[in-house]
């Protein structure tokens, strides 16, 4: 079945206690990307990646690192965590074609607290 | 300034009712999505266009790319219709997106 997986669904953390969520799809996509979404601020993406090992900065990226060693995983990095980085995160998967982001599949979510 | 506008930001419908929800942008772009977002918080993309008209089943999608404007329409909207819809446009370059507010959808039988 095609699909993009997180993990954890659920998180609650303490702050500056680093945390990975990992996101990884099995449609050989090139293209991947992570966001958040916030009440009254709508999805905002965070990170994005063209192919492995090419990553570039979306709209809000202070706090976060990621990285795409392999074409089918790019785990969202939270190196130290703090109450503004608590949200609810997506990552998704799609084609591109002919240099444009293709229908995107989404992950379930993750829901992130940070205390 | 938000560079996507949508609106309404709310509906209610009956069931049964044709649905419009519109979409305007102010960066010129190469592609428009639009997403549906379930209740249970689950995203579900719709629709890719970058010209004309898009149709699924029930859901229709245009654009009009010299207007910076799409719209999404739903015919004999159904309870099961009832989700936010979101519409992203590429921002500065083709490969980095940004996201409409969202228009939250309720249809009662």
């Amino acid at each position: 079945e095609a699909q993009v997986t997180q993990n954890p669904r659920y998180l609650i953390t303490v702050t500056g206690k680093k945390l990975t969520v990992t996101c990884s799809q099995n449609m050989n996509h090139e293209y991947m990307s992570w966001y958040r979404q916030d009440p009254g601020l709508g999805l905002r993406q965070i990170y994005y990646s063209m192919n492995v090992e090419v990553t570039d900065k979306g709209d809000v990226p202070e706090g976060y690192k990621v990285s795409r060693k392999e074409k089918r995983n790019f785990p969202l990095i939270l190196e130290s965590p703090s109450p503004n980085q608590t949200s609810l995160y997506f990552c998704a998967s799609s084609f591109m074609s002919s240099g444009i982001i293709d229908e995107q599949f989404f992950g379930p979510g993750t829901r992130l607290t940070v205390l | 300034k938000n560079e996507v506008e949508q609106s309404p930001q709310n509906l209610t419908a009956q069931e049964g009712e044709f649905i419009t929800i519109n979409c305007s942008y102010s960066v010129g772009i190469s592609a428009l999505h639009w997403l549906q977002q379930h209740p249970g918080g689950g995203i579900v993309s719709l629709f890719m266009l970058s010209s004309g008209k898009k149709k699924h089943g029930r859901l229709i999608a245009t654009i009009n790319i010299q207007e910076k404007h799409s719209s999404l329409h739903i015919t004999a909207s159904h309870p099961r219709d009832s989700a936010v819809y979101i519409c992203a446009v590429p921002f500065w370059g083709p490969d980095k997106l940004i996201f409409g507010t969202g228009t939250r959808l309720q249809v009662f039988p």
